[in-house]
């Protein structure tokens, strides 16, 4: 079993839509949660980071942690075209270790 | 604030030659992170430097590949004897502290390696 789990897609979906976008992970050890957007042949830019379990919101993102499930996921309302992009989680148990990806999900806004 | 900046953006390299990546952390920041993409696989952490000093190596191929982040210039990847199956994206990242990864760090725009 893979440390971090994340469909790749591609996922399509209708500009203005809200998307919904998860990974699981089976390291009960991660404590530190983020999502990261990475355009074509760019870096990845990192959208949000989280702590433990909860919500977190900031414009048109919201970020859900669930360490119960071990399930973690990222929401973008009013989707626009702007927004497709490959999205990766990514998620550390804390202090000098590097971070752990999930292999990004390739997501789509039709105009 | 010139960000994380990586160079050369695209290299080119026969098989058996050597590649050599740099990559000039954030202004401030002393912690840089090497990074690999393979084609359709996530990011896969190779090494983590101080100035002088590699933390944390785990990630790193046992042969041909090493790092460095001296006191005075950018940090540099070498990949000594490149084969095909290194062909991949080099990814560096840098922050500020310790505990950078906790709070995602800020990456470059990478080093495209193709060997040929």
């Amino acid at each position: 079993q893979k440390e971090v789990e994340q469909d790749p897609g591609p996922l399509s979906v209708p500009e203005g839509a809200i998307v919904s976008l998860n990974c699981t992970y089976s390291n009960s050890a991660f404590q530190y949660f983020m999502w990261y957007r990475q355009y074509s042949r760019k870096g990845p830019e990192l959208l949000m980071y989280t702590y433990s379990s909860g919500n977190k919101e900031d414009g048109r993102f919201t970020a859900q942690v669930d360490k119960s499930s071990k399930y973690i996921s990222l929401f973008i309302r009013d989707s626009q075209p702007s927004d497709s992009a490959t999205y990766l989680c990514a998620m550390s148990g804390g202090g000098a270790d590097g971070l752990t990806f999930g292999k990004g999900t390739h997501l789509i806004i039709q105009p | 604030n010139a960000g994380v900046m990586q160079n050369p953006r695209h290299l080119v390299r026969r098989r058996g030659q050597e590649a050599r990546l740099r990559c000039s952390p954030m202004k401030g920041h002393s912690h840089v992170y090497w990074y690999r993409q393979l084609p359709e696989e996530g990011l896969k952490f190779m090494v983590y430097l101080q100035k002088e000093n590699i933390i944390d190596e785990s990630g790193m191929p046992k042969e041909r590949f090493s790092a460095e982040f001296p006191k005075e210039g950018p940090s540099i990847l070498r990949i000594q004897q490149v084969v095909r199956g290194d062909s991949a994206a080099y990814f560096c990242a840098s922050s500020l502290k310790l505990t950078g990864a906790n709070y995602g760090y800020t990456f470059g725009s990478g080093t495209r390696l193709t060997v040929v």
